[in-house]
């Protein structure tokens, strides 16, 4: 498996402009994530998908913030309008509970979307 | 819930000394505990975990860490650095039989001299 895949891995857009970061998780992954990471913050988890669902949106900032899994191998971060405190590096991780795989319970990061909004 | 508690935000070290990087957690259920590395400009990859069984996990690039229940301590150690081992370290805990989430703790910055 290629790992987890995400684009862009550099983003830089102009304040209230619409990003869209991208994740194409590992296959038979059921488990999704999208962190942010900062100096200021370090590692925050935004949101999670167990099987496509949305289970804990609690760490979504703010409703500028959105995201969605239309399926098993694809999901999207929207932040529509675009702030400048919103520059941060994007990652999405995916992972499996199921026992019979090798790697089950751990999180496999993508390598990120570094975003700048000016 | 669980948290978990990342004593130094960083750890300089000579090349070849020994190093240990240290993890405390809080938690009312049994606990899975991981090691993650980022090096510059990538993401978090594992490097050990614990699960159950053995207290002394071994992971990749010559790292140890020791499961310390009654010390409710997850340290990570090597005998000898290298400059390759620059890098950030985040200790992580899940509760497998309460939040499968992990929690990550804030990262501990190892930095290896020549």
């Amino acid at each position: 498996d290629a790992g987890v895949i995400q684009s862009p891995r550099h983003e830089v857009t102009e304040m209230g402009q619409e990003v869209t970061l991208r994740c194409k998780p590992i296959s038979g992954h059921d488990y999704l994530f999208w962190y942010r990471q900062t100096m200021m913050r370090g590692l925050e988890l935004l949101i999670y998908f167990n099987n496509n669902v949305p289970i804990d949106d609690s760490g979504m900032p703010e409703d500028r913030f959105s995201a969605k899994m239309p399926n098993a191998s694809f999901s999207t971060l929207k932040i529509q309008p675009s702030e400048p405190r919103d520059s941060a590096v994007y990652f999405c991780a995916s992972s499996s509970r199921d026992r019979g795989l090798a790697g089950a319970d751990e999180q496999y990061f993508g390598p990120g979307t570094r975003l700048t909004v000016t | 819930a669980q948290s978990v508690t990342q004593l130094d935000s960083q750890v300089p070290v000579f090349e070849e000394a020994p190093v240990e990087l240290r993890c405390n957690y809080s938690s009312s259920v049994s606990v899975y505990l991981f090691w993650y590395v980022q090096y510059p400009n990538q993401g978090l990859q594992l490097l050990l975990k614990y699960l159950s069984g053995s207290t002394l996990v071994k992971g990749i690039n010559g790292f140890e860490a020791e499961f310390n229940k009654s010390q409710t301590s997850f340290h990570l150690r090597k005998p000898s650095v290298h400059i390759s081992d620059t890098a950030e370290y985040f200790c992580a805990v899940s509760a497998p039989g309460g939040s499968y989430i992990p929690t990550f703790g804030r990262g501990t910055s190892l930095i290896v001299h020549p």
